[in-house]
């Protein structure tokens, strides 16, 4: 069945450093990916997808993008600020967004 | 942008008890709403799908009986969860699907069961 799976945190940068959050994935079929991101104390924010292969989703200077043959879709960002801590979750929805899959979700503390 | 709420945020109850939680679309109307739960360092997993004005569907290996789901209007859902023991504390959170197949969540509430 599909799955994701998302590196463990918590992950712990100082401000301005680079970040990667890996993402591999397991579908039957073409699945859109996602990207989600949970602020303390607030629901679960769709920060960027990508609906094929090859295409870059990206918002807010985070970028993912669609890796078909390492079925991947890490989520990086060139320069993290202490705005940006918080819960990151990888997902995947096939058939119309009728069913999404997550990961366990990675947690990023930004320190000043 | 869509906003879900979720109600309560934390709940600690005694063993046997029932718990409700709630979960409202404030700004949109929502056909269907999802549930999910998650255990420490696993990923959200679907319970069941949420249709308004019939019965829900549950994935495999849950028990409908034991999680009860309402969504008797467009834009409210809860979830039930009767003779809570133990090992159902558990973060739960809700979603609301809204247009273009986007889903919109709730914040979620830590259910802790003494």
């Amino acid at each position: 069945g599909d799955s994701v799976t998302q590196m463990e945190g918590p992950v712990t940068l100082s401000e301005e450093a680079f970040l990667t959050i890996n993402c591999t994935y397991t579908a039957t079929g073409y699945p859109s990916l996602f990207w989600y991101v949970q602020y303390p104390g607030e629901g679960l924010q769709l920060l960027l997808k990508a609906t094929k292969a090859d295409d870059k989703g990206s918002n807010k200077g985070f970028e993912a993008t669609y890796r078909k043959e390492t079925t991947s879709f890490h989520l990086e960002k060139g320069s993290v600020q202490v705005s940006d801590s918080a819960v990151y979750f990888c997902a995947l929805s096939e058939y119309n967004f009728n069913k999404f899959y997550f990961g366990s979700g990675t947690k990023l503390n930004v320190k000043p | 942008g869509a906003v879900v709420s979720q109600h309560p945020s934390r709940v600690i109850c005694k063993s046997g008890t029932s718990v409700k939680i709630e979960c409202r679309s404030l700004d949109f109307q929502a056909t269907t709403m999802f549930w999910y739960r998650q255990f420490p360092k696993q990923s959200l997993m679907l319970m069941a799908t949420s249709n308004e004005g019939s019965k829900a569907t549950y994935e495999q290996g849950v028990e409908k009986d034991k999680f009860l789901i309402n969504h008797a209007s467009l834009t409210l859902s809860t979830l039930t969860v009767t003779s809570a023991h133990p090992e159902d504390s558990s973060f739960y959170i809700c979603s609301a699907r809204g247009g273009q197949g986007r889903l919109f969540f709730g914040s979620g509430t830590q259910l802790s069961v003494l």
